[in-house]
This record gives structure tokens, sequence and C-alpha cells, in this order.
């Protein structure tokens, strides 16, 4: 049973364009959204990530945007860059001091020039 | 990657050997978690240990497969008798402690193929 929904699954995008990353979640337990990124031969490493309590969180060119009622998010790649291509990974906590994180399927990007 | 160490890289293993996968955590992380990468597929989880304890090894097949983590040394994530369709990238990945939601600090990974 998947319980974070990824789409989706590969995306090409011209370089300078905006990448958008979906993810859908039904347990209400989850309670925090990180967005990992993994290169070809590497492992997965945090990106940005985001609580339920905020809409929208920017780092630099990648935005997490939230919404709680319709327990979705999604990432924005503005800007996007040919080095931006990689896995994505959506990913959930639940509430609680125990850390099984469920990871979405992943999407794979590619930016071209 | 903030310093978890795998090894070995890859690991070629034909049917019915068995595969030794190591992780050497984090400098002072007491927490690691073992997931298992399908091609084309998802990171599963398949364990999580704390120093000398199994906490949650509710992801992991109840044959064949085995983890520990010793009090000295890294943790260890054992497959008997493999078959090809244990073919697969083996992550682990370390965080300092439970409880908030810290960062999972994760390795380059094993990639076992089981000829």
């Amino acid at each position: 049973q998947q319980q974070v929904k990824q789409s989706p699954q590969s995306l090409i995008v011209q370089k300078g364009g905006i990448s958008i990353i979906n993810c859908a979640y039904e347990n209400t337990a989850f309670d925090y959204f990180p967005w990992y990124q993994q290169f070809p031969g590497k492992g997965p490493a945090l990106l940005i990530a985001i609580r339920p309590d905020v809409s929208e969180k920017k780092e630099g060119r990648f935005t997490i945007s939230f919404n709680k009622s319709a327990k979705q998010f999604s990432l924005h790649i503005m800007d996007s860059q040919p080095g931006d291509s990689a896995t994505y990974f959506c990913a959930a906590f639940p509430s609680g001091g125990y850390q099984k994180v469920t990871f979405g399927i992943g999407t794979k990007l590619q930016v071209i020039p | 990657n903030a310093g978890v160490m795998q090894n070995p890289r890859h690991l070629v293993r034909r049917r019915g050997q068995e595969a030794r996968l190591r992780c050497s955590p984090v400098k002072g992380h007491s927490h690691v978690y073992w997931y298992r990468q399908l091609p084309e597929e998802g990171l599963k989880f398949m364990v999580y240990l704390q120093k000398e304890n199994i906490i949650d090894e509710s992801g992991m097949p109840k044959e064949r497969f085995s983890a520990e983590f010793p009090k000295e040394g890294p943790s260890i994530l054992r497959i008997q008798q493999v078959v090809r369709g244990d073919s697969a990238a083996y992550f682990c990945a370390s965080s300092p402690r439970t409880g908030g939601k810290n960062i999972q600090y994760f390795g380059a990974g094993t990639r076992l193929s089981v000829l």
C-alpha cells in the first residue's frame, strides 16, 4: 500500500523552466515532509523539508508548497538547470518519536539544454 | 551524505551464497536504518536499529534477512542464500537520536547483484 503517492515518475524540462513534482498522502499522522535528491550512484540527500503549519517554504531555487486540507505537497524547481537532473523523492514522517519515514516512488528529472 | 560509509559499493553473489553489507554511521550517531531500492522503485524501509537493539524490523523479509548494530563496529545487513530477487541497491542511513525530526544521512549504497 503506497502511503505517499508521487507523480510524475519521469519529467523532462527545458533549461530555465520550472520543474514541478507532486505528492499526496493519506495518513493524517504525517507531520514532516522532506524532499530528497539522488544522483546516479549516490545515496539520497535531504534537499528541503516542510512542516504542515506553513504553506510554503523556499530555499534558493527550490520551493515546497503544502496544502494541508488536500493532503498534498509539491516541489517546484525554478530556473531548472542540467545539474538538477536527478531523481527526487518526497517523504513523510509520522508524528511522535520514531522516524519510520515513508518515501514516494521517485521522479526522475531530466533538464535538457 | 554526511559521512555514512557503506561497503562494499558493489557486491556480486551467486544464488545460494551469503551477502554481508556493512554500514558505518556518522560518528556519534546511534540510530541506523536500512532501506532497499529496487530498479525504478522508491526506497523501502527494512529495519531500524539502535546500538545492540532492533527497534523495528517490520520491513524486513522474515526469512534469510537479518541485521545487527553491535556496540562496537558497523551495522551489518546479512542476506543468506541469496536469490535473484534480492538484486537491488541497499542504503543505510543514520541519525543522531530519535525524537523530533532528525535528518537521516544516507550512505552511497551497496549494489547487490545476484547471478
